[in-house]
């Protein structure tokens, strides 16, 4: 079970942040919070991960409610490259695999 | 950071023949190594996960004598597709762990026909 809901598709303008938001009220108090995202016809790619804190890295920003039932990938300023299918992912420490959801379909508009 | 090359990026086969694909992390050991398989418009399905040394583990419903996995060394896996069929045509992804985090291959486009 993938243990995340996401909307299937969003838009956005080029130049403004684009905001995915991760739903993962079962998330235990052991589990990691993972981004992917995935261009067409390649391999995922890594975007960031947190436990319970805030991060940020020079893809993205990633904010996690304080109860951790949800989180939010924060892309800045987005561009026609960010297009992408964009995967939340709730790993349990210990637990090596990674189970993907459906994503959400980003599409950045010129 | 981290590298995993997959080869071939695409190969097509003809019905009943067994098709080879490897993973390579290039720049760091990978003990444990995943094979997911991507059908279109879907998401990534995890397939086995391949174990150094050791025998891979296969998610419910993947036939291991179908989809052979050999993980001989710590930098290569080999999944190999025997007697494919063009239902076994997807697109095939692997991934190695890096440290706390997964990189991934590009991965390989099967076409049977």
């Amino acid at each position: 079970d993938a243990k995340t809901t996401q909307p299937t598709s969003m838009d956005c303008a080029e130049g403004r942040a684009a905001n995915l938001p991760c739903n993962h009220s079962t998330i235990s108090g052991n589990e990691y919070v993972y981004w992917y995202r995935q261009i067409h016809s390649q391999g995922p790619q890594y975007i960031i991960h947190g436990l319970k804190n805030n991060e940020t890295n020079e893809m993205a920003s990633l904010i996690i409610t304080e109860d951790r039932k949800s989180s939010t990938l924060i892309l800045p300023h987005a561009t026609l490259r960010d297009t992408a299918v964009y995967y939340c992912i709730v790993r349990e420490f210990g637990n090596e695999k990674l189970t993907f959801g459906t994503g959400t379909r980003l599409t950045i508009i010129p | 950071g981290a590298v995993v090359s997959q080869h071939p990026s695409w190969v097509i086969c003809k019905s009943g023949t067994s098709v080879k694909i490897e993973c390579r992390s290039l720049d760091f050991q990978a003990t444990t190594m995943f094979w997911y398989r991507q059908f279109p418009k879907q998401s990534l399905m995890l397939m086995a996960t391949s174990n150094e040394g050791s025998k891979a583990t296969y998610e419910q419903g993947v036939e291991k004598d179908k989809f052979l996995i050999n993980h001989a060394s710590l930098t290569l896996s080999t999944l190999t597709v025997t007697s494919a069929h063009p239902e076994d045509s997807s697109f095939y992804i692997c991934s190695a762990r890096d440290g706390l985090g997964y990189t991934f291959g590009s991965g390989t486009r099967l076409t049977v026909v």
